[in-house]
């Protein structure tokens, strides 16, 4: 697809659990990012990746938390023992530009992940 | 730190109408700032975008003018189509960082 694509588009999650979400970015972005967007607030910051490299993952809240993107395209956030505070969409974007504070970011739809 | 603070939601218009949305700032130097559009169903867009004082950003009828003495980033547009409803992001980027700080949101109804 021409898009960012993220899957699954919905979960849910016993608390406990440990989940792993999916993101397609763009062919040939190199820059890509993860955000957490809780319900009624903007999206924030957790992680950025630029190929396979993780150069920032000064937002991510717990040692709970894991990205991983070992070849430099799909990128995987996964979030072990989950607990209610997990439950928000999580949004990856992607960007062609190398300096990843120049250039368009594409988001993707998101995933939202409701923890019960 | 950095923050955005933008008018609570919703906003209910009908077509044809005028709107503002505000949006104000606190930041450090001279940030980008940006209004993101969500459509429903879809991801974030770029909506428009402005990088240093008195610059306005436009895009598809949209525009929002950087004000740096009020740190004010308001989104307005003319004559509002109910395909325009969606929640509306502002955001700013501090120059040489990658990490945008975004507000709330702000919900749009367009009624035909």
């Amino acid at each position: 697809g021409a898009g960012v694509s993220q899957s699954p588009r919905y979960k849910v999650a016993k608390r406990g659990q440990d989940v792993a979400l999916r993101c397609d970015p763009i062919s040939g972005h190199v820059s890509l990012f993860w955000y957490q967007q809780a319900l009624g607030q903007g999206p924030e910051f957790l992680t950025y990746f630029q190929n396979e490299a993780q150069l920032d993952k000064s937002g991510l809240p717990s040692d709970r938390f894991f990205a991983e993107r070992p070849e430099g395209s799909v990128s995987t956030l996964k979030i072990q023992r989950t607990q209610q505070e997990d439950s928000a969409v999580y949004l990856c974007a992607s960007s062609l530009a190398l300096a990843p504070q120049r250039g368009e970011a594409f988001f993707g739809q998101g995933t939202r992940l409701t923890v019960v | 730190g950095n923050s955005v603070t933008q008018m609570e939601g919703p906003v209910t218009l009908s077509e044809e109408a005028f709107l503002t949305i505000n949006c104000t700032y606190t930041a450090t130097g001279y940030p980008s700032l940006f209004w993101y559009v969500q459509y429903p169903g879809e991801g974030l867009q770029l909506l428009l975008k402005a990088t240093k004082a008195d610059d306005k950003g436009s895009n598809k009828g949209f525009e929002a003018t950087y004000r740096k003495e009020t740190t004010s980033f308001h989104l307005e547009k003319g004559s509002v189509q109910v395909s325009d409803s969606a929640v509306y992001f502002c955001a700013l980027r501090r120059g040489g960082s990658y990490i945008p700080t975004f507000g709330r949101g702000t919900s749009l109804i367009v009624h035909p």
